[in-house]
């Protein structure tokens, strides 16, 4: 399998800052790499595929780059909505994998 | 708009099987050329793609779970279920269904549904 790595695994940020959360994978999935937002007790919602796509309706302060095996997340300006964990997926292969995730705290 | 529900036991002995079905609703589970996958996330932890299937009963499963996963799907209910055998306490988790995004191939996951909670104990 391919083992995703995300880090910080913490984050504390104020509303409005810019911040950046990095993905690793341990080969490389090409640009095959999505990003995640999760909230308690609820589903992960989609806000990123292949690497860059922004899924509809997700505010556009969200991006993503990167290729091979090193991807960013970015939030421009960090919103209240914002506070949540986010994780990263490769589906390079058929055996998809996730990272182990990036809680966004209130500072 | 796709609408996901996951149902079935909520409680499980320890080698005993458990049993979920997602019932889809909003869409077919044929249309499209989607496959339909089960993640799931311990208490606290993060997310394990299961398995998928494709609405003709092609199954891909996670290597770490093959001996133990049967995926299986009725197209006549718009359904689509799991059965994890010789289950531990290590099963404990909420499960998701989710759809593959894109069609075809392994994929990002777009709908899912709102997750149920399973626990093992005696």
């Amino acid at each position: 399998d391919i083992q995703m790595t995300q880090f910080p695994s913490t984050l504390s940020a104020s509303v409005g800052d810019r911040i950046t959360i990095t993905c690793r994978a341990s080969q490389s999935v090409s640009s095959w790499l999505a990003w995640y937002q999760q909230k308690p007790g609820r589903a992960p919602k989609l806000l990123i595929y292949k690497t860059s796509n922004l899924e509809s309706g997700v505010p556009s302060r969200f991006s993503g780059s990167g290729s091979g095996t090193q991807f960013t997340l970015t939030i421009s300006s960090l919103q209240p909505d914002d506070f949540a964990t986010y994780y990263c997926q490769q589906y390079n292969t058929y055996s998809r994998t996730f990272g182990q995730g990036t809680k966004v705290e209130i500072k | 708009q796709l609408q996901l529900q996951e149902s079935g036991s909520g409680l499980v002995k320890p080698s005993q099987t458990l049993s979920l079905t997602c019932a889809v609703s909003g869409g077919s589970i044929t249309s499209g050329g989607y496959s339909w996958s089960w993640i799931r996330q311990p208490p606290g932890k993060g997310l394990e793609w299961m398995g998928y299937i494709y609405p003709s009963g092609t199954t891909y499963y996670n290597p770490s779970l093959r001996s133990r996963l049967t995926l299986s799907v009725d197209r006549s209910k718009n359904q689509f279920s799991l059965s994890l055998s010789s289950v531990t306490a290590a099963d404990t988790a909420v499960y998701y269904c989710a759809r593959d995004g894109g069609g075809g191939g392994p994929n990002y996951f777009d709908y899912w549904g709102q997750g149920t909670l399973v626990s093992v104990s005696s």
